[in-house]
C-alpha cells in the first residue's frame, strides 16, 4: 500500500534558524513527489514538484530535494510568516495520478 | 486566470440533511479531483474525473457520495444522510493532465460541520 510519512509532526524554530523537514514514502509507480504548504482553514498551496532522484528546486528560502526513498524541504532562515503546515505527496502512477499526502509538518517560526 | 474555487466554503448541517458542493476548476483543466481532509491528517483522496467521466472512486466513498462532471466543466459532490463522522474539510483540485505534467492546484475547500 502506497505510504508517505512525514517527520517531525511539529517544528518550534527561532527566527534565522535553518533547519529541515523530511518525507519518506513507498509509492508505486511514482510519478512525482509534491510539496505544499496549507495555513490553518485554507487549501493546499503549491511549491514544487520533484520527479527524478537528486532533483533539487528551490523558492526564496526553500529547497526541496529528493532521494529514491526521500525527500527533504530545506528552510533557510526562515521568518515567521513561514509558519504553516508543510505537506508532503507521492503521486501514484496507474492511470489517476491521485496524491497520497503525509499528515504534515506543522512549523512554527519565532520572532 | 483565477484558481479553483469551491462553494459554499463553509457548511453546518443536522445529522441526515443532504448537502451539495461545487467546486469551479481552473478553466483549460481537464482533470478535477476530489479529496477529504480531517484535523490533524493530509488529504484523502476520494474520486476524480477527467474531463465529464469519472474514471475512479476511492473506498472512503460510500454509496452516500455522488460526485458529477456535467460537461467536463464544474463538478459536485453531493452527501446524502449525512453523520457527524462527515465532518471534514473537503477540497477539490483540478490539474492539465499530460505526461510530465501532474501538478494539482487546490481550492480553498469547503469545511463541513454536521451536528
Amino acid at each position: 500500500e502506497d505510504q508517505v510519512t512525514q517527520s517531525p509532526e511539529a517544528l518550534r524554530l527561532q527566527e534565522g534558524e535553518s533547519s529541515s523537514l523530511n518525507c519518506s514514502y513507498t509509492v508505486s509507480g511514482l510519478r512525482g513527489l509534491f510539496w505544499y504548504r496549507q495555513d490553518p482553514g485554507k487549501g493546499p498551496e503549491f511549491l514544487f514538484t520533484l520527479y527524478s532522484a537528486g532533483e533539487e528546486k528551490e523558492k526564496e528560502r526553500l529547497k526541496a530535494t529528493l532521494t529514491k526513498k526521500e525527500s527533504f524541504l530545506h528552510i533557510t532562515a526562515p521568518k515567521p510568516e513561514d509558519s504553516a503546515t508543510y505537506l508532503c505527496a507521492g503521486c501514484s502512477g496507474g492511470g489517476s495520478e491521485k496524491l497520497v499526502f503525509g499528515k504534515g509538518t506543522k512549523l512554527t517560526v519565532n520572532p | 486566470d483565477t484558481g479553483v474555487s469551491q462553494d459554499p466554503r463553509h457548511k453546518i448541517t443536522k445529522r441526515g440533511q443532504n448537502v451539495t458542493f461545487r467546486c469551479d476548476p481552473i478553466s483549460e483543466h481537464n482533470r478535477l479531483y476530489w479529496y477529504r481532509q480531517t484535523l490533524g491528517q493530509g488529504p484523502e483522496f476520494l474520486t476524480y474525473f477527467q474531463n465529464e467521466a469519472q474514471l475512479e472512486k476511492s473506498r472512503l466513498l460510500s454509496d452516500r457520495f455522488s460526485a458529477e462532471r456535467p460537461k467536463g466543466s464544474f463538478s459536485t459532490l453531493e452527501i446524502q444522510r449525512t453523520e457527524q463522522g462527515d465532518s471534514a474539510m473537503y477540497l477539490c483540485a483540478s490539474s492539465l493532465y499530460r505526461p510530465g505534467e501532474e501538478t494539482q492546484y487546490f481550492g480553498p475547500g469547503t469545511r463541513l460541520l454536521v451536528l
